[in-house]
């Protein structure tokens, strides 16, 4: 089956630094992937809709300077969270859609922890 | 902004008993997907569902999609440990987009 790999799977980091987080599809080709995050206890909330050569689109109330979301290649998307701070720590999950038209899934990576002191 | 509530939120069960998780909305959908998701994990998939009265089986779990096509129901029967996992409903909304349900926290004791 189709996989998908996120890296870091947990990072740590100081407030006021920016975390990049890598989302690979890593056999088959994914023109869109998304991006989200999730609270303890809580569902995944969509973040954005990362599109292969162009640019992201972001949900209402994510703010799209904050996070950074480059899909370079058909194979990678990555989310880089700028000068974090600690509301930021959360479970971020990717996932990458494959299938032909009206067949489509969506995969998903196993998540990368942000822990922001 | 479609809505997908979940009930109940979390369902606390002995091993070997029966539950049932709802998903619930005003919208109707083409699909709807069933997930189980375990800490520090990324979401599995479970089932899809696509025609409405639809029933499917995953050896110890029963998946239905209501007539209507806007509601959905997961039952587990004979609960086991593993099944222990947070269980989510989602909908394909626009542009494929993925929306989650608000999600069942499952603890199965043993």
């Amino acid at each position: 089956g189709a996989v998908v790999s996120q890296h870091p799977s947990w990072v740590i980091c100081k407030s006021g630094t920016s975390v990049k987080i890598e989302c690979r599809s890593l056999d088959f080709q994914a023109t869109t992937m998304f991006w989200y995050r999730q609270f303890p206890k809580q569902s995944l909330m969509l973040m954005a809709t990362s599109n292969e050569g162009s640019k992201a689109t972001y949900e209402q109330g994510v703010e799209k300077d904050k996070f950074l979301i480059n899909h370079a290649s058909l194979t990678l998307s990555t989310l880089t969270v700028t000068s974090a701070h600690p509301e930021d720590s959360s479970f971020y999950i990717c996932s990458a859609r494959a299938g032909t038209s009206g067949q489509e899934t969506q995969y998903f990576g196993p998540g990368t922890r942000l822990l922001v002191l | 902004t479609q809505l997908l509530e979940q009930s109940p939120q979390f369902l606390s069960i002995q091993e070997g008993e029966n539950l049932t998780v709802y998903c619930n909305s005003s919208s109707v959908f083409s699909s709807l997907q069933w997930y189980r998701q375990e800490p520090g994990e990324g979401p599995v998939l479970l089932v899809t569902v696509v025609t409405g009265g639809e029933v499917k089986k995953l050896k110890r779990l029963t998946f239905q999609f209501g007539d209507a096509r806007k509601d959905s129901s997961l039952h587990i029967t004979a609960a086991q440990p593993g099944d222990t996992g947070l269980y989510l409903c989602a909908a394909a909304g626009g542009y494929q987009k993925v929306t989650f349900g608000t999600g069942t926290k499952l603890q199965v004791i043993p």
